[in-house]
C-alpha cells in the first residue's frame, strides 16, 4: 500500500531556505508515467499547488513561485525533496507531498501524506 | 489565473439531508480538470471526485459531481455523521493549478 511521508525542519528563519523530503514507501516513484506533487496549506492562502515532478524528472510549478522552487527526486532513495528560497512568514503553512495523476482525463492528488507544519520565523 | 469561488461558505444540515455544494470559476475549466476533496480536521485532504464526475477509488455513490464550464457542483445524496467535512474544488488550466477557498458541512 503505497504512502507518503513528508519531513524536515519545522522552523526556518527568514530568508533561509526550506528544506522538505517526500519519503514513498510501498511503490516506486519512478514508475513510468507517475507524477509527485507538493502542496501547502495556510489560514491565509487556503490550499496552493506548489509544484510536481514527473517521473522522468521534469518539474512544473506554480509560476507565482517558479523563481523560489525547486523539486528533485532521488531514485534510489525514493523520495522527493522540496526547496524552497528565501523564504519570508506568508511561506508558513503545512506543507503536504502527494501523488498526482495527470492524464488526458484527469488532474488530480489522489494520495496525501500526512503533511508537516513549517514554520518562519523572523 | 482562474480563480475558484465555493459557495456556500458553510451548510448547515442534518444527517440524511441532501448537501448540494456550488464551485464556479472565473473562466472556464475543462470538465476533465475539475475535483473534489474532503479534509476532516487534523487529516490531510482526500480526493472524492476528478474529471468532476467520476469517483475516486473507494468513494461511496452518495457523492456525485456534476457541471462544466464554469459551474460545477458536489452533490452528497444523503449526509451521513462522517461528512461532515470541509470541502474543495481544484482545478488545471494552461499549467495553473489552483483550489478554492472551501466549503465547511456543519451538523445542524
Amino acid at each position: 500500500q503505497l504512502q507518503l511521508r513528508e519531513s524536515g525542519p519545522g522552523l526556518v528563519k527568514a530568508s533561509e531556505t526550506l528544506s522538505l523530503t517526500c519519503t514513498v514507501s510501498g511503490g516506486s516513484i519512478s514508475r513510468a508515467n507517475s507524477y509527485w506533487g507538493w502542496i501547502r496549506q495556510s489560514p491565509g492562502r487556503g490550499l496552493e499547488w506548489i509544484g510536481s515532478i514527473y517521473s522522468s524528472g521534469t518539474t512544473y510549478y506554480n509560476p507565482s513561485l517558479k523563481s523560489r522552487v525547486t523539486i528533485s527526486a532521488d531514485t534510489s532513495k525514493n523520495r522527493i525533496s522540496l526547496k524552497l528560497n528565501s523564504v519570508a512568514a506568508a511561506d508558513t503553512a503545512l506543507y503536504y507531498c502527494a501523488r498526482h495523476v495527470f492524464t488526458m482525463i484527469a488532474d488530480a492528488f489522489d494520495l496525501w501524506g500526512q503533511g508537516t507544519l513549517v514554520t518562519v520565523s523572523s | 489565473e482562474i480563480v475558484l469561488t465555493q459557495s456556500p461558505g458553510t451548510l448547515s444540515l442534518s444527517p440524511g439531508e441532501r448537501a448540494t455544494l456550488s464551485c464556479r470559476a472565473s473562466q472556464s475549466v475543462s470538465s476533465n480538470y475539475l475535483a473534489w476533496y474532503q479534509q476532516k480536521p487534523g487529516q490531510a485532504p482526500r480526493l472524492l471526485i476528478y474529471g468532476a464526475s467520476s469517483r475516486a477509488t473507494g468513494i461511496p455513490d452518495r457523492f456525485s459531481g456534476s457541471g462544466s464550464g464554469t459551474d460545477f457542483t458536489l452533490t452528497i445524496s444523503r449526509l451521513e455523521p462522517e461528512d461532515f467535512a470541509v470541502y474543495y474544488c481544484q482545478q488545471y488550466d494552461n499549467s495553473r493549478r489552483t483550489f478554492g477557498q472551501g466549503t465547511k458541512v456543519e451538523i445542524k
